[in-house]
């Protein structure tokens, strides 16, 4: 079965302030890939990363970056110098190759406050 | 861009009542999604389609059903809404040859519905 874990549930931090939202998954798949969403409160999710698992380079993209460890099955996703743009849900999902699915995490809330 | 375009971004229904939220995309994609939304639970997909008039259920399809006539379109039906079926529900699509390039799925905005 396929799972993904995120902790946690709300994260509120000051404007400026590095903020680290943490994804765990299982799968028993060799071939996967993992992603990251943003839902702002317009509602449509956004992409912001898909990562193959055969590729466990590190993606940095302005003040975005990901961790994706194999070893510890996780793809922690870092926003640094947070802004207040950036409040919005994060999900993570996961989708094993040949399937057709997203199967998601519960999401983390993130406030950045001025 | 692709744009997914979800009819309606908040509708109220009552007991009892066939609901239709309607889907559209405008990039040819083969593969479209309803997923829904509940907090503390992410995202679960109710049903999908790989092509017009083919659709395969998803983990939580009970109390809905699907139409895909035209590729563009792809509706969701609840045949008789439920207090229970109260939720975001959102809409996606992809195109494989996109996939290829690195990109991921396409959602729309959503639509909330609740059902009175």
């Amino acid at each position: 079965a396929q799972k993904v874990t995120q902790a946690q549930t709300e994260i509120s931090v000051v404007e400026k302030e590095d903020v680290t939202l943490d994804c765990v998954y299982e799968t028993r798949d060799t071939t996967y890939y993992l992603f990251w969403y943003k839902q702002p409160p317009s509602g449509e999710l956004v992409f912001l990363i898909r990562r193959n698992s055969f590729d466990e380079q590190n993606e940095i993209s302005g003040r975005y970056s990901w961790n994706f460890q194999k070893s510890t099955s996780s793809f922690n996703f870092t926003i640094t110098a947070s802004q207040v743009v950036d409040s919005a849900v994060y999900f993570c999902a996961l989708k094993s190759w040949g399937a057709q699915k997203l199967v998601f995490g519960q999401g983390t809330r993130l406030t950045i406050n001025p | 861009d692709v744009k997914v375009t979800q009819s309606s971004r908040y509708l109220v229904k009552r007991t009892g009542e066939k609901v239709f939220l309607e889907c559209v995309q405008d990039m040819d994609h083969e593969n479209m999604f309803w997923y829904r939304q509940d907090p503390g639970l992410g995202l679960r997909l109710i049903y999908f389609s790989y092509d017009v008039k083919m659709k395969e259920k998803g983990d939580i399809p009970e109390g809905y059903s699907v139409s895909r006539e035209k590729k563009e379109r792809f509706s969701l039906i609840l045949e008789s809404a439920s207090t229970n079926q109260t939720s975001m529900y959102l809409c996606a699509s992809i195109d494989w040859a996109g996939w290829t390039f690195g990109y991921g799925y396409t959602f729309g905005s959503g639509t909330r519905l609740t059902v009175v």
